[in-house]
């Protein structure tokens, strides 16, 4: 069973769109987040949810609107895609980053056209 | 910003030899961790070093961590060449909960 599992792997779709990706987790963790990477491989948190609450917003641009329905999940809302967006977007999950590190998604590949 | 720089940002070795790849950060860490992501992957946890450890070991990786330097280092031994992947040190500060990344170092192990 995949631990953090997010969908879909891949999306490709215009500028000015509205699209969402979303992340499950089975391993029981309180601690959800998710993560942007660019093109030259920089990791960057953008949210990060414990319990359903939002505990951390990056200075993310408020196009991007998380959603946690239960701690087990996390979804990620995109309204008004610009090309800038395109990028691997990682969800993760964590018990305690004190403690054990995070467990992350496969990534999914946002394409802006 | 980014909390560290790696060094070197690419490395590229022969099956059976050692890689070292180097992180340094900016503030006080809670602790120090290692991920491995494989070419088009999600990230992997390889290894959790405290600010109050100095080195630890896992099969065939050893962490060091110099707090004084803010520095650490990923030594891995007998290197495979499925060792091939990028390697990133992440930091996490204070009483938080997120993970601050490092540029990475893309390591090329040739049979």
């Amino acid at each position: 069973d995949t631990a953090v599992s997010q969908t879909p792997k891949y999306l490709v779709t215009q500028m000015g769109n509205d699209k969402s990706i979303k992340c499950e987790q089975n391993l029981g963790h309180d601690t959800m987040y998710w993560y942007k990477q660019d093109s030259k491989k920089f990791l960057k948190i953008m949210f990060s949810y414990n319990n359903k609450e939002l505990i951390i917003n990056e200075t993310v641009p408020n196009r991007f609107s998380p959603k946690s329905p239960d701690k087990a999940h996390l979804n990620l809302h995109i309204n008004s895609l610009e090309l800038g967006d395109s990028a691997v977007y990682f969800c993760a999950s964590s018990q305690d980053q004190a403690t054990g590190g995070s467990f992350f998604g496969q990534g999914t590949r946002l394409t802006v056209v | 910003s980014q909390q560290g720089e790696e060094d070197p940002q690419a490395l590229s070795i022969q099956e059976g030899e050692n890689a070292t790849m180097n992180c340094s950060y900016k503030t006080s860490i809670n602790n120090l961790q290692w991920y491995r992501q494989n070419s088009g992957r999600g990230l992997v946890h390889l290894i959790l070093i405290r600010s109050n450890e100095r080195e630890k070991h896992s099969g065939r990786l050893r962490v060091t961590l110099d707090t004084s330097k803010k520095s650490s280092s990923l030594l891995i031994t007998a290197s495979r060449a499925a060792d091939t992947a990028s390697y990133f040190c992440a930091t996490v500060t204070g009483g938080g909960n997120k993970l601050t990344f490092g540029t990475g170092t893309q390591l090329k192990v040739e049979l």
